[in-house]
């Protein structure tokens, strides 16, 4: 079955303590990006990758680090968390390419964060 | 720069009765624009897209949104409401280099 896998679904941490929220696609989807959602705002892009080795910024990129070593794969990195990334994360994942492709995306299921 | 604007944060309507959920946008060049829909506990699903050719587009699950690019606007319509419909409705565009830039969404609820 054709999917965006994330884990985990929940997560409660500290502040300061590094994290990962990991995040898998298995269509060989060439685009993956990361967004958070908090009510009122809607989903704001943290990073996006083109293609293996290669990422962007998003709009919300402070205190967030990416990698995409592997094209099946895009982790999230919370060095240092703090109570403001406390945040509804969502994974997802296209064909890439020109821009309409980028806006087919295939969405993993979510991470609930909570930061103390 | 671009933006989206969801007018509507909320929307109630009785099950049956038609839809339309509002959306504007702003962005320089031709937008290529799509609707999503999260039900409760779930990600995003594409319902729509539009990026050239007739501005009337139809979608899954019964829905359609019309570009009017006069109005900067690309609004989702459903003739008749079912109450799994409710759920939470997202407009994006999708902007140069990878970037889609989502509203702040709708949430419809549906009377019985």
């Amino acid at each position: 079955e054709a999917q965006v896998t994330q884990n985990p679904r929940y997560l409660i941490t500290v502040t300061g303590k590094k994290l990962t929220v990991t995040c898998s696609q298995n269509m060989n989807h060439e685009y993956m990006s990361w967004y958070r959602q908090d009510p009122g705002l809607g989903l704001r892009q943290i990073y996006y990758s083109m293609n293996v080795e290669v990422t962007d910024k998003g709009d919300v990129p402070e205190g967030y680090k990416v990698s995409r070593k592997e094209k099946r794969n895009f982790p999230l990195i919370l060095e240092s968390p703090s109570p403001n990334q406390t945040s509804l994360y969502f994974c997802a994942s296209s064909l890439g390419g020109r821009t309409i492709a980028v806006g087919k995306l295939f969405f993993g299921s979510g991470t609930q964060l909570s930061v103390l | 720069a671009q933006s989206v604007t969801q007018p509507d944060i909320h929307i109630t309507v009785s099950e049956g009765a038609s839809l339309e959920l509002r959306c504007n946008y702003s962005y320089g060049a031709t937008p290529y624009l799509f609707w999503y829909v999260q039900s409760p506990g779930q990600g995003l699903q594409l319902l729509l897209k539009y990026f050239s050719g007739d501005t009337l587009v139809q979608g899954i699950k019964g829905f359609e949104a019309e570009f009017k690019r006069s109005q900067s606007s690309f609004n989702l319509r459903k003739p008749s409401v079912h109450w799994s419909d409710a759920a939470e409705y997202f407009c994006a565009v999708g902007a140069l280099g990878g970037k889609l830039i989502f509203g702040q969404g709708t949430e419809l609820s549906v009377k019985p």
